[in-house]
């Protein structure tokens, strides 16, 4: 079974612009959940989806938003992107909310913001 | 609130010596409990995880036990190879919301 997908792998963008991250996660799982890593702040997370819909949102601003579609793909947006946005930003998918499940994680998109 | 925390980095060690990473954690309620294993470039690798107490999860050669007494998930290696040089995290995650809590890391550095 094919793990979980991210792309791009890399990015770089400038200041004020915005930026998509994709993800696909593992056949069947239906939760997918962001988090953001970074030297500073470590592994920080930053929403969750179930089924279409935020279930669960970190302590973000709004310029930090996501999506998920009918085929459990996810989409995060950053926009007005600023030099502390950098980080490698981490995908996760897990099958159900029934239990502290175990979530697979993608390789990661590292944006970078100059 | 939830929380992990992790012994500092970097863990320096020869290569077939023993590994111990220590991991406490403060919670409400009965969380599951996760080691991930990051290698330079990638993401997180599920390296092993215990749901309930005295649970002991374990993979190639990593254990760790869940401790409820005293809210720690160590992980052990008996002996350590060159290749498991990677950065640890020790995680946690409850029945209330969906996101893993993660500690700070531990970088484990084996040299020949």
């Amino acid at each position: 079974k094919a793990g979980v997908t991210q792309t791009p792998r890399y990015l770089i963008k400038t200041r004020g612009q915005q930026v998509t991250l994709s993800c696909s996660p593992i056949s069947g799982h239906r939760s997918v959940s962001w988090y953001q890593q970074t030297p500073g702040q470590g592994l920080q997370f930053l929403f969750e989806y179930f089924s279409e819909t935020q279930r669960n949102k970190g302590n973000f601003p709004g310029r930090f938003s996501g999506r998920q579609f009918s085929n459990s793909r996810s989409e995060m947006n950053v926009s007005t992107l600023e030099l502390g946005d950098s980080a490698l930003y981490l995908c996760a998918s897990f099958l159900d909310r029934t239990q502290p499940d175990t979530q697979y994680f993608g390789p990661g998109t590292r944006l970078t913001v100059l | 609130g939830d929380s992990v925390t992790q012994m500092e980095g970097p863990v320096t060690l020869s290569e077939e010596a023993f590994l111990t990473i220590n991991c406490t954690y403060t919670a409400t309620g009965y969380p599951s409990l996760f080691w991930y294993v990051q290698y330079p470039g990638e993401g997180l690798q599920l390296l092993l995880k215990a749901t309930k107490a005295d649970d002991k999860g374990s993979n190639k050669g990593f254990e760790a036990t869940y401790r409820k007494e005293t809210t720690s998930f160590h992980l052990e290696k008996g002996s350590v190879q060159v290749s498991d040089s990677a950065v640890y995290f020790c995680a946690l995650g409850s029945y209330n919301t969906d996101k893993l809590i993660f500690g700070t890391g531990t970088r484990l550095q084996v040299f020949p």
